[in-house]
């Protein structure tokens, strides 16, 4: 079945120590997308990829950072991660056919920073 | 902002009701979607109503859409237990219309 996976689902680091968060796609979609979601809020886009063009939100910290080797992978990097940036982590991809933007989600990884 | 506010907040019924959530946003819109979330999982999507639509049908959802009051509702009907879960809309504006804002969600329980 077609579909966006990430890695890994639960992930603990360190205050400080980089952390990679992964995801993958077998939809094909030009479109990936970062989000950050904590607890009892909305999604918060953090940057996304319109095929190798990125683009990344005005107010996203420079902590930040994303990866787009192909089509089908996408990664989230975190170079010194804060308590404050425990939070559940959703990658999402979209075809954008005829301008349409409905958007395919994974399961999210769930990060810990102790 | 274009964030959308969603209302209410936290919606509890019985099994079988009616469940109607609704959406306002603030600037015009190429498009507007529902999504449901499980807790602890990703974001599914359930509908999309163009900006050119005023109601739209999918099983038991139907949702409408009022451009000139900036708002939309999304109806569950004939409701059930496996319906409990957050339920967020989501804008893409005309310029841009690659990128979603969510709102802040509505946090519906399904009482048995």
């Amino acid at each position: 079945d077609a579909m966006v996976i990430q890695n890994p689902r639960y992930q603990v680091t360190q205050f400080g120590k980089p952390v990679t968060l992964s995801c993958s796609q077998t939809l094909n979609h030009n479109v990936m997308y970062w989000y950050q979601q904590k607890s009892s809020q909305a999604p918060k886009l953090l940057f996304h990829y319109y095929d190798k063009d990125f683009n990344n939100e005005a107010d996203t910290p420079d902590n930040f950072q994303s990866r787009r080797p192909n089509t089908s992978f996408c990664f989230l990097d975190i170079r010194s991660p804060g308590l404050g940036d425990a939070a559940m982590y959703l990658c999402a991809t979209s075809a954008l056919r005829g301008g349409y933007n409905e958007q395919f989600f994974g399961p999210g990884t769930r990060l810990t920073v102790l | 902002s274009q964030q959308g506010e969603e209302d209410p907040q936290a919606l509890s019924i019985q099994e079988g009701e009616n469940a109607t959530m609704n959406c306002s946003y603030k600037t015009s819109i190429n498009n507007l979607q529902w999504y449901r979330q499980n807790s602890g999982r990703g974001l599914v999507h359930l509908i999309l109503i163009r900006s050119n639509e005023r109601e739209k049908h999918s099983g038991r959802l139907r949702v409408t859409l009022d451009t000139s009051k900036k708002s939309s509702s999304l109806l569950i009907t004939a409701s059930r237990a496996a319906d409990t879960a957050s339920y967020f809309c989501a804008t893409a504006l005309i310029q841009g219309a690659q990128k979603l804002v969510f709102g802040q969600g509505t946090r519906l329980t399904i009482n048995p």
